[in-house]
Parts: C-alpha cells; structure tokens; sequence
C-alpha cells in the first residue's frame, strides 16, 4: 500500500537554528499538508499546499515557517530559528482530491528544540 | 471556529471488554467526522467515517455515531484485543469553517489493552 514517507523520525536542534523536515507525498496525490502536535495537545493544522502554492495556512504558520516542492517529489517544511516551542510531532499528509476523507499520514517527525 | 473535545487516557482494559472513547464536537456547518488511529510507530490512518447525521461508521469491530442533537461522535467497540493498543484521535472536516478542508482534531485518547 502506498505510504508518506517522512524523514528523519527524530531531530534534535538548538533553538535559532534552521530545520528543515522532509515528506515524499504518494506520487498521484495532489493536496499536501503539514499537521503538528505539541506533547499532550491536540493534533493542529498548520497549512496546506495545492498547485504548488499554498492554499491555506492556520495563525500558527508565521513567517518563520515556510513549504516548499522542491522537485516534484518533495514535501518540505522550513521552520527558520526555531525555538522552544516549536518541539512537537509533525505530520506531513496527502491527499488525492482534497475530499476529507482521502489523507494518508506520515509517521511524524519528533522534532525537540534545546 | 472549530473544535473537538475527547475522554482524556489512557484507558486501560482487559481484553475482551467492552470499550468507549467518548468525543464532542463544535462546528459551525455540517461536518463530517472521523477516527483516526495511530499504532506504535506509525501514521494515523484513517479508522472510520460519518459524513451526516445519524451515519454510523464502522471497521475491524468499531463503531461510532454520528449524533448531532448531542454533538457526539463516540467510539465503541464489544470486545477489545491486545492489538487494539494505540492512540484514538477524533477529527471533523468543516467546510463551512473558512472554506478549507483541513482537519480539527482532539487531543487522542491511548487505549491500552492488558492480556
């Protein structure tokens, strides 16, 4: 069956730092997400990407985050100077059409700002 | 905006009995609703579904009903195994929530089955 693949599973930074967490979306699907949930809370949106642009973005997805598709394949998110805060799980997802029960999750990414 | 409330965890059962994760909800339209279920290690994927009042969604055993007189959608199964450990997340999609399709998840609540 197919997956989402995210990469790495955990990473570690210090706080200011660039991360970059990576997600090869299934290769037919069209709608590409990212989702986080810091320990003990709720799983939250942070922005969708549809036609190589985003098409929406929760209050969380300041401008220290940013998406990008690099090569078709690709799904990143670039959090800028991280901090604290920001150590949570993050989901990447796919989705053929957009229809709300058509996601396939990543395993996450662990990310842990120090 | 939207919101969706579950039973806080873990719950701990023996195997064989029966289970309940109760969730609520707060939508401003019609939402469509969902249980997701992650296992050790792995993505959520997508348990079941219910897409208009009085829908019940079902799979490997469990069940929820989609209730919008009491804004519930909980999950219920008879008889619960070992391999049912893992986290339970209840979702809804809104569209008339700005429009988007994203999902507005609960927390999750961990089940946890003793043989």
């Amino acid at each position: 069956e197919p997956e989402v693949t995210q990469t790495p599973s955990h990473q570690v930074t210090q706080m200011g730092q660039e991360v970059i967490l990576r997600c090869v979306p299934i290769s037919n699907h069209l709608y590409f997400y990212w989702y986080r949930q810091i320990l003990g809370q709720k799983v939250e949106f942070l922005v969708s990407f549809y036609n190589n642009e985003i098409s929406e973005k929760s209050e969380i997805f300041d401008d220290q985050f940013s998406v990008e598709r690099p090569d078709g394949s690709n799904f990143t998110l670039k959090i800028r100077s991280t901090k604290l805060e920001d150590s949570a799980m993050y989901f990447c997802a796919s989705n053929p059409t957009g229809v709300p029960y058509g996601y396939t999750f990543g395993s996450g990414t662990r990310l842990t700002v120090v | 905006g939207d919101s969706v409330t579950q039973m806080e965890g873990p719950v701990t059962l023996s195997e064989e009995a029966f289970l309940t994760i109760n969730c609520t909800y707060t939508a401003t339209g019609y939402p469509s609703l969902f249980w997701y279920v992650q296992y050790p290690g792995e993505g959520l994927q997508l348990l079941l579904k219910a897409t208009k009042a009085d829908d019940k969604g079902s799979n490997k055993g469990f069940e929820a009903t989609y209730r919008k007189e009491t804004t519930s959608f909980h999950l219920e199964k008879g008889s619960v195994q070992v391999s049912d450990s893992a986290v339970y997340f209840c979702a809804l999609s809104d569209q008339m929530d700005t429009g988007r399709r994203a999902l507005t998840f609960g927390s999750g609540t961990r089940l946890q089955v003793q043989p």
